[in-house]
């Protein structure tokens, strides 16, 4: 069966500073894609990356990074310099290939980046 | 495109009444889901449908939620009667078949008094 575990449930850092958001999946199929959501206080599932499990280079864009590490089934999201809008939500997710199965969500990390 | 399309954004009713959510998914996906999104629980599938079909319920909490996808372009999720710990966030969202790219509508806050 498949699980997302976010660990962290809030985070609250200082404008400016990184923070790393964890992301541990379990999965028993070989082909899948992780995902990563923001929900901003508006409401809306905002879609930010989709990562195919057999493409482990890391990402990055602008401010935002990812780290898929097959290994140990993380795919860790980091965003450098945080800045006030980056407050939300945040959700990992993941899809298996085989079958079609749907996105299966992690909990959420609610991160606040305080002026 | 104008993505997938949910009716209403917001709904407060009272218990007992009938609630009916509405679904545009985004013409050419043949994938529907529905998902709740509750503090507790957190983001759950309730029910998804592949080419009109449904495919896996097994997330609907009760016989009170029942969800339909009479054509390719149209579903209901209709809560009857509804309750209290109903209220949640439902969430739409479509996508193609190997395309794994989800898009997911604004949602529908739904309060129950």
């Amino acid at each position: 069966a498949q699980k997302v575990t976010q660990a962290q449930t809030e985070i609250s850092v200082v404008e400016k500073e990184d923070v790393t958001l964890d992301c541990v999946y379990e999965t028993r199929d070989t082909t899948y894609y992780l995902f990563w959501y923001k929900q901003p206080p508006s409401g809306e599932l905002v879609f930010l990356i989709r990562r195919n499990s057999f493409d482990e280079q890391n990402e990055i864009s602008g401010r935002y990074s990812w780290n898929f590490q097959k290994s140990t089934s993380s795919f860790n999201f980091t965003i450098t310099a945080s800045q006030v809008v980056d407050s939300a939500v945040y959700f990992c997710a993941l899809s298996e290939a085989k079958g079609n199965t749907p996105l299966v969500f992690g909990k959420g990390t609610r991160l606040s980046v305080i002026a | 495109d104008a993505g997938v399309i949910q009716s209403p954004r917001h709904e407060v009713t009272e218990m007992g009444q009938e609630v009916t959510l509405r679904c545009k998914p985004i013409s050419g996906h043949d994938y529907l889901f529905w998902y709740r999104q509750t503090m507790m629980r957190g983001l759950e599938l309730l029910i998804y449908f592949n080419n009109n079909v449904p495919i896996d319920d097994s997330g609907m909490p009760e016989d009170r939620f029942s969800a339909k996808m009479p054509n390719a372009s149209f579903s209901t999720l209709k809560i009857q009667p509804s309750e209290p710990r109903d209220s949640a966030v439902y969430f739409c969202a479509s996508r193609s078949s190997g395309a794994y790219g989800y898009t997911f509508g604004s949602g529908t806050r739904l309060t129950v008094v």
